[in-house]
């Protein structure tokens, strides 16, 4: 399957501190998405990294894909309250829709 | 560019009803797919929508249906409502690039509850 495999299933940490959430997933892929989902609502486009970069950042957030391992990990350095959220990892392989997991669900408290 | 919009934003219905949920992508973006979220299954992939053509289908029964409209406007329909289908339904858009679409732009769902 296609899908990803976040973990852990959950996490809180104190405002400030840095978050890291890991994906794993089982195909080969053209590239790895990660989203951010607030209570609720719709879906936000975070990050995308291709199979051949092996470290991408934006802003506070860095994402590593390690293709050997079929893995892939969401850093997000000193974090906020308003982080908190569910975060969601989408390997991509040949097709155009995008199978998630069930999501790191992160609680950042002030 | 104005997002993806998704109408009704909530809407009730009761088992046996049918629903139509609408979307309407991002200027310029010909892909829209679709999306169930709920609490015990998670993101589910409905379908997906290309050049008015059902391009993908997941693994939901004949009772969802969809369709894509010439300026790209989607809806999907669901007929016979069970209680199961109480979820978020999700819309996302996509530019297409060398018949690759990328990264999915969400609406910000329909909350559908069926009593």
């Amino acid at each position: 399957s296609q899908q990803g495999e976040e973990d852990p299933q959950a996490l809180s940490i104190q405002e400030g501190e840095n978050a890291t959430m890991n994906c794993s997933y089982k195909t080969s892929i053209n590239n790895l998405q990660w989203y951010r989902q607030n209570s609720g609502r719709g879906l936000v486009h975070l990050i995308l990294i291709r199979s051949n970069e092996r470290e991408k950042h934006s802003g506070r957030l860095r994402v590593t894909l390690d293709t050997s391992k079929k893995s892939s990990s969401l850093l997000i350095t000193a974090s906020r309250a308003a982080d908190t959220a569910s975060y969601f990892c989408a390997p991509r392989g040949g097709a155009n829709n995008l199978f998630f997991g069930t999501g790191t669900r992160l609680t950042v408290i002030p | 560019k104005a997002g993806v919009t998704q109408t009704p934003r909530y809407l009730i219905k009761t088992r046996g009803q049918q629903v139509t949920l609408s979307c309407s992508p991002i200027s310029g973006h010909r892909s829209v797919s679709w999306y169930q979220q709920t609490p015990g299954q998670g993101l589910q992939f409905l379908f997906e929508y290309f050049s008015e053509t059902q391009r993908n289908k997941g693994n939901f029964p004949g009772r969802f249906s969809g369709r894509q409209f010439s300026n790209s406007r989607s809806e999907m329909n669901v007929s016979t409502l069970e209680l199961g289908d109480s979820a978020l339904y999700l819309c996302a858009s996509s530019l297409e690039r060398g018949g690759y679409t990328d990264t999915q732009y969400f609406g910000p769902g329909t909350r559908l509850t069926v009593l």
